[in-house]
């Protein structure tokens, strides 16, 4: 079974440019969640998917990120734009239920320069 | 809110050493705790849990036990390898604050030389 795909692997763009990282969850699995890890930092959760609807949103950092999940499949993050301080690990997380195990992805390294 | 502090790293062992890396947490309630690893170029992999209080969590020779009274679930191995060479990541998920949210260490990046 394929696990947790995320693309690209990793992103160099200039600050004021757009970027769309993708996920694709596990077959089968309702939740998607994205987390990011900023500058070594701990890594934080931003959002929650339950199919399609956004379930919390708590830890979207502003309104310059952008989830989607359109059909309840995989999920987009937008950064628009992009500013330095965006730059990180982007993470992608799914499980058949709310309370069951998070499987994660491999992240997408975010570089903002 | 919750929290999790963990070590700091790098820590850098000698292979076949013992390693501990400490983990204390702040949560209402009784959380579960994890600890999770990041091998070089893959994504967070589940390591060990541990759902209530005096619970053992082991794989791979780790072990991680739920200590309630000290807030705290510190990871072991008593023999390290090459391949364990990784970052850790303690990590809570609770009903304070949302059970479907993770919160997470800072990591602790092990290097283990031959």
């Amino acid at each position: 079974e394929a696990g947790v795909t995320q693309f690209p692997s990793h992103s160099v763009i200039e600050k004021g440019q757009t970027v769309t990282l993708r996920c694709d969850p596990i077959s089968g699995h309702d939740n998607l969640y994205w987390y990011r890890r900023v500058m070594g930092k701990e890594i934080k959760f931003l959002l929650h998917f339950v199919k399609e609807s956004k379930q919390d949103e708590s830890g979207m950092p502003n309104n310059r990120f952008l989830a989607e999940r359109t059909g309840g499949t995989y999920s987009t993050l937008k950064v628009q734009p992009a500013e330095l301080e965006d730059s990180g690990v982007y993470f992608c997380a799914s499980s058949q239920g709310f309370r069951s195990e998070q499987y994660f992805g491999p992240g997408t390294r975010l570089t903002v320069t | 809110g919750n929290s999790v502090t963990q070590m700091e790293g790098p820590v850098t062992l000698s292979e076949e050493a013992f390693l501990t890396i400490n983990c204390t947490y702040t949560a209402t309630g009784y959380p579960s705790l994890f600890w999770y690893v990041q091998y070089p170029g893959e994504g967070l992999q589940l390591l060990l849990k541990a759902t209530k209080a005096d619970d053992k969590g082991s794989n791979k020779g780790f072990e991680a036990t739920y200590r309630k009274e000290t807030t705290s679930f510190h990871l072991e191995k008593g023999s390290v390898q090459v391949s364990d060479s990784a970052v850790y990541f303690c990590a809570l998920r609770g009903v304070s604050g949302g059970y479907q949210k993770v919160t997470f260490g800072t990591g602790t990046k092990l290097q283990v030389i031959p």
